[in-house]
């Protein structure tokens, strides 16, 4: 079954400096991997999407992630924190029944 | 706005009463899914609809829940006899076939239901 683990449940950075959200996922095959983002009382919104192609994958608002096979992992990364980043994180995986499977989440807190 | 579009955005009710969320998906998608996130936890998946269809099932989804998708458009998600621990926010998207172009799904806002 397809799973995935976000390492950390908060991750708190000051405004400025770099972002990592970490994610382990598994998978018996090549998998799609998304990264969503919820901001308070909001929709999920897509930030990103490996689906196989590049490994290191550009999304919204400055965001960026690498897929390592090696590693299994897929983690977030953005160069510049911003106020507006602060919100709720999930990396996810799809199933080949196209169902998403969510991670626990990250809250991610910008430090002014 | 072409988005998802859930109503209502909150509903509370008593234990016990029936409780109904509509869903209406982006026009040209075919898929529609339901998830269930509860506080401090990710979205959990419920059902989906291929067209009219329903393929599958979670078994999170007891005999109390049903979902509809009569005519292929909007979707209905039916809780009867409600009880505190369904209170959670409910949430729908949609995308389109499996290898298209545009299969990723997207969300609507939720439905926060509240089971008193």
């Amino acid at each position: 079954a397809q799973s995935v683990t976000q390492l950390d449940s908060h991750v708190s950075v000051s405004e400025g400096t770099p972002v990592l959200l970490r994610c382990n996922y598994s998978s018996s095959y090549s998998p799609s991997l998304f990264w969503y983002v919820q901001h308070p009382n909001k929709g999920l919104q897509l930030l990103l999407k490996y689906t196989s192609a590049a490994t290191l994958v550009k999304g919204i608002n400055g965001f960026e992630a690498e897929f390592k096979k090696s590693e299994t992992s897929f983690h977030l990364t953005k160069p510049s924190a911003h106020m507006s980043d602060a919100a709720e994180y999930f990396c996810v995986v799809r199933t080949r029944a196209q169902k998403l499977v969510f991670g626990q989440g990250t809250r991610l807190t910008i430090n002014p | 706005d072409t988005g998802v579009s859930q109503d209502p955005r909150h509903k509370i009710t008593k234990r016990g009463q029936n409780v109904t969320f509509r869903c209406d998906p982006i026009s040209e998608h075919n898929r529609l899914y339901w998830y269930r996130q509860t506080l401090g936890q990710g979205p959990e998946f419920l059902t989906y609809f291929q067209n009219e269809a329903q393929l599958e099932k979670s078994r999170l989804l007891s005999d109390r829940f049903s979902a509809e998708r009569p005519k292929g458009s909007f979707s209905t998600l039916e809780i009867q006899r409600t009880e505190q621990g369904d209170s959670a926010m409910y949430l729908c998207a949609s995308s389109g076939l499996a290898g298209s172009s545009y299969n990723e799904q997207f969300f609507g806002p939720g439905t926060r239901l509240t089971v008193l």
